[in-house]
C-alpha cells in the first residue's frame, strides 16, 4: 500500500520567485516512482516531473526541479522563476511499479502573484 | 501526438439514471485507468485494465463496471446514479513494457442531479 502526504494546501509565491513544495510518501515497494502533476483551471492533469526512486539524482525539467530524500521518504518540488502560468493545483504522486496505479497526496493549491 | 480522449466532455445526468463514459487510449497503450476527482478532492483510482483484462481493483462501486474493448477502448459504466457520484472522471493510458507514466486524458465532467 502507498499513501502520499502534501501538508501545504495553499501556497503563494510572487512572479519570477522561487516556491517549494513539500511531499512525503510511504510505500512497501522496493521499487517505486514519484510524480508531481498540475491541474490548472481547466483541470487538465498535466505531468511536471517524474523520479524513479532507484536513481539517486534529482530530476530536473526546465524550471522545475525535485528533491528527493529517499530516506526520508520525501519528495519536494522546486519551481524556480515563478510565472503566472503556474498558478494551479499541484498534486504529488507514487506508484509502486511501472505499470501500477497512482496515488495522489491532497494537492496544494499554488498562485502565483504578479 | 495524439492524446487520450475521453466522451463525452460534459454529461447531466437524474438520479437513479445510467451513464457511460468512453476513453479512447493512445494508439499502441495497452493499459487504461480510471480514476474519480471529486470537488476539491485528489483523484481516486477506480479500475484498470491491461490486455483487456481487468489489472486492478480500487473504491469502485459495485454500481460501476468497467470493460475494455479489441480495440483497445474503454468505457465506464454507471447505473443507479447518485449526487455524490457527481465528479470529474479521468481516463489515463500507459504502455506496459515501455516503462512510462500514465497519460491523463481531459475528463468527463458527471453532474447528477
Amino acid at each position: 500500500a502507498q499513501t502520499v502526504t502534501q501538508s501545504q494546501p495553499e501556497m503563494s509565491v510572487q512572479e519570477a520567485e522561487t516556491v517549494t513544495l513539500s511531499c512525503t510518501y510511504d510505500t512497501s515497494e522496493n521499487n517505486y516512482y514519484l510524480f508531481w502533476y498540475k491541474q490548472p483551471p481547466s483541470r487538465q492533469m498535466i505531468l511536471v516531473i517524474r523520479q524513479e526512486a532507484y536513481k539517486q539524482q534529482n530530476a530536473t525539467e526546465n524550471r522545475f526541479s525535485v528533491n528527493f530524500q529517499k530516506a526520508a521518504k520525501s519528495f519536494s518540488l522546486k519551481i524556480s522563476d515563478s510565472q503566472l502560468g503556474d498558478t494551479a493545483m499541484y498534486f504529488c504522486a507514487s506508484r509502486g511499479t511501472s505499470y501500477g496505479k497512482l496515488t495522489f497526496g491532497q494537492g496544494t493549491i499554488l498562485t502565483v502573484h504578479p | 501526438a495524439a492524446g487520450v480522449i475521453q466522451s463525452p466532455r460534459h454529461l447531466i445526468k437524474e438520479k437513479r439514471e445510467t451513464a457511460t463514459l468512453k476513453c479512447y487510449p493512445i494508439p499502441r497503450h495497452d493499459t487504461v485507468y480510471w480514476y474519480q476527482q471529486g470537488p476539491g478532492q485528489d483523484p481516486q483510482f477506480l479500475i484498470s485494465f491491461y490486455e483487456k483484462m481487468q489489472s486492478d481493483k480500487g473504491s469502485i462501486p459495485d454500481r460501476f463496471s468497467a470493460q475494455q474493448f479489441s480495440d483497445y477502448h474503454s468505457e465506464l459504466n454507471m447505473s443507479s446514479l447518485e449526487l455524490g457520484d457527481s465528479a470529474l472522471y479521468f481516463c489515463a493510458s500507459s504502455l506496459r513494457v515501455s516503462n512510462t507514466e500514465a497519460f491523463f486524458g481531459q475528463g468527463t465532467r458527471l453532474t447528477v442531479v
